[in-house]
């Protein structure tokens, strides 16, 4: 079965680093996701992606935050600078546009972003 | 507002014991609900989902009623065993087909 890869599955980074976090899709799937889960807390969408531009986001996803699809198979988290409360498990998820009811996002493992 | 609530955990049974994570969600209309699964160490794994009302969503022995009157969607197993040891996430689509998860409830079964 095709599978969302993350890399790295673990980044450890200096407070005020820039960091780029890369997701391979699922080849046919369209619609790409980050979310982070914070340890022992809840899974929180960060932003979405269609068609090369953001189709949304959330309160999280600020300045510091970007994405990037630069070329037919990756897709990437990139933060700028770095903060301690970025420590998370950052999830990449994407989805074929047919099937979004029935078939939502299929999760990578996640990388595991630790500030220092 | 929109949201989903799943019981707080963790949730320690036995192994045979009966399982039930209570999750209800607010929403204008009916979305489609799903249960995820975050075994340790791992990433999420969709475990079963329900897109509209009285759906019955099934899988590894799990199952969980898409109910509106009482907008819940809670998980259940009759027999859990020490390998269903995870984290439980109950989850819902919104209008702009993100999820919107609960905060997760672990389960932890023992011998």
């Amino acid at each position: 079965e095709p599978e969302v890869t993350q890399t790295p599955s673990h980044q450890v980074t200096q407070m005020g680093q820039e960091v780029i976090l890369r997701c391979v899709p699922i080849s046919n799937h369209l619609y790409f996701y980050w979310y982070r889960q914070i340890l022992g807390q809840k899974v929180e969408f960060l932003v979405s992606f269609y068609n090369n531009e953001i189709s949304e986001k959330s309160e999280i996803f600020d300045d510091q935050f970007s994405v990037e699809r630069p070329d037919g198979s990756n897709f990437t988290l990139k933060i700028r600078s770095t903060k301690l409360e970025d420590s998370a498990m950052y999830f990449c998820a994407s989805s074929d546009p047919w099937t979004f009811s029935n078939q939502p996002q299929h999760f990578g493992d996640g990388t595991r972003l630790s500030i220092l | 507002g929109n949201s989903v609530t799943q019981m707080e955990g963790p949730v320690t049974l036995s192994e045979e014991a009966f399982l039930t994570i209570n999750c209800t969600y607010t929403a204008t209309g009916y979305p489609s609900l799903f249960w995820y699964v975050q075994y340790p160490g791992e990433g999420l794994q969709l475990l079963l989902k329900a897109t509209k009302a009285d759906d019955k969503g099934s899988n590894k022995g799990f199952e969980a009623t898409y109910r509106k009157e009482t907008t819940s969607f809670h998980l259940e197993k009759g027999s859990v065993q020490v390998s269903d040891s995870a984290v439980y996430f109950c989850a819902r689509m919104d209008s702009s087909y993100k999820l919107i998860f609960g905060s997760g409830t672990r389960l932890l079964v023992r011998p």
